[in-house]
């Protein structure tokens, strides 16, 4: 079965520092990856999404992430976050049945 | 256009009570899913449709049934509330192919 790992449960940082979420997923073969966010209280947001193609995908905010199939891995990055990205973020691969597989997520904190 | 709502927001139940989370969607999508969030666990999928009159299992599904009487509708329903069911449940929309899935606000339920 599919399975998605996020390394963090938790991440503090300063505001301006630079941030990366790292995700690791189980399926060899072709997938779809997704990384959502949560803002307190909100439902979930799509931030970026990889089908095929440029594997550094661009998504909302500022944020990208980059696809290495050799490592299984499509870790999020930012240059430099803001307060307002304070939030939990979700990494996931799409199922066989149109579902989402999600990690377990990971909550950012950052300082002003 | 709403896009994806549920229906209620907030639900406080006694253990062995029952009761049905409604989720609408104007998006002429084929597929939704419910699926629960839990600190620290994700989301997981409980029952998914591909259709107007289909329902299928997912990864957690124990305690609860679901219905799609209607293309636009998928309703959940909890037959004898237990306190393990507390969770906030998210419902998604999923029009196939290369495309995201769609939240809508979540309900949260506290089963005492």
């Amino acid at each position: 079965a599919q399975s998605v790992s996020q390394h963090n449960h938790h991440v503090i940082l300063s505001e301006a520092a630079s941030l990366e979420l790292g995700c690791n997923y189980s399926y060899g073969g072709t997938v779809n990856l997704f990384w959502y966010v949560q803002y307190p209280g909100q439902h979930l947001q799509l931030l970026l999404k990889y089908f095929s193609g440029d594997p550094l995908v661009k998504g909302i905010k500022g944020f990208e992430a980059e696809f290495i199939k050799s490592k299984f891995s499509f870790n999020l990055r930012k240059p430099s976050v803001q307060w307002s990205d304070t939030a939990e973020y979700f990494c996931s691969v799409g199922g066989s049945q149109g579902n989402l597989i999600f990690g377990k997520g990971t909550k950012l904190s950052v300082k002003p | 256009n709403a896009g994806v709502t549920q229906t209620p927001k907030f639900r406080v139940l006694k253990t062995g009570q029952s009761m049905t989370l409604l989720c609408a969607q104007d998006m002429n999508h084929e597929y939704m899913y419910w699926y629960r969030q839990d600190p620290g666990m994700g989301l997981r999928l409980i029952h998914y449709s591909v259709g107007e009159g289909t329902t299928a299992k997912g990864e957690v599904p124990d305690g609860y049934n679901v219905s799609r009487l209607k293309k636009q509708n998928f309703l959940l329903g909890l037959e004898s509330a237990a306190p393990s069911q507390t969770s906030v449940y998210f419902c998604a929309t999923y029009a196939g192919g290369l495309y995201e899935q769609y939240f809508g606000p979540g309900t949260r339920l506290t089963v005492t």
